[in-house]
């Protein structure tokens, strides 16, 4: 069975703090590793891609970084402010399907001003 | 560039009766993909399609549920005789080019399924 894990569930923090939700997944099978935020009642928001060992992908304030060895990817948050208050998503593509994408459960973090 | 439209937003059926749900790729899209989010659960592939034809169903039900993405006009997600276990958000995502992992996926704003 193929599981994308995502940690914490949820995520209270302060306005001005930095953050870090964890991504992990089964090494085997891998192409690609995506990061979506999704606010509510909008659509999921592609973040990054990542696909090598060692990637690392930078946006703003927001950067990832991934290790494919080990089954894991990182999402930073620099000075998060309320605007960063989402459902962040990360899935895993596997190379024999194409785009088919397994997702995470996702880590919610609400931004508090 | 309108992004992936997707209608209904809501629909609301009784046990029995067919749920159709459309989507509307990003211009220039020929990939799409439906992922269905139930309760309290993450989002699930169901299928992926190209103009024509269904490249990977393996998430999708084995009966009652069908997809197609005809030459001409929107993808069509097709519930038949639905049941309260259907009560959902249907999400359609596109994608361009080739098929390949890393490409982004575009998502629409979902389409909720009530099932009375």
């Amino acid at each position: 069975i193929l599981n994308v894990e995502q940690s914490p569930q949820s995520l209270h923090v302060q306005e001005g703090d930095s953050t870090n939700f964890t991504c992990s997944f089964p090494s085997s099978n891998f192409y690609a590793l995506h990061w979506y935020r999704w606010e509510t009642a909008k659509s999921p928001e592609a973040l990054f891609v990542m696909t090598l060992n060692g990637d690392e992908k930078k946006k703003g304030r927001i950067s990832a970084t991934l290790n494919t060895k080990e089954g894991y990817s990182y999402l930073y948050i620099k000075g998060s402010q309320p605007e960063d208050s989402a459902t962040y998503l990360c899935a895993k593509s596997l190379m024999e399907y194409g785009n088919k994408l397994v997702f995470g459960a996702g880590t919610i973090l609400r931004v508090k001003s | 560039n309108a992004g992936v439209m997707q209608n209904p937003r809501h629909l609301v059926r009784r046990r029995g009766q067919e749920a159709r749900l459309r989507c509307s790729p990003v211009k220039g899209h020929s990939h799409v993909y439906w992922y269905r989010q139930l309760p309290e659960e993450g989002l699930k592939f169901m299928v992926y399609l190209q103009k024509e034809n269904i490249i990977d169903e393996s998430g999708m039900p084995k009966e009652r549920f069908s997809a197609e993405f005809p030459k001409e006009g929107p993808s069509i997600l097709r519930i038949q005789q639905v049941v309260r276990g259907d009560s959902a958000a249907y999400f359609c995502a596109s994608s361009w080019a080739a098929r390949s992992g890393a490409n982004v996926l575009t998502f629409g704003a979902g389409s909720r399924l009530t099932v009375l």
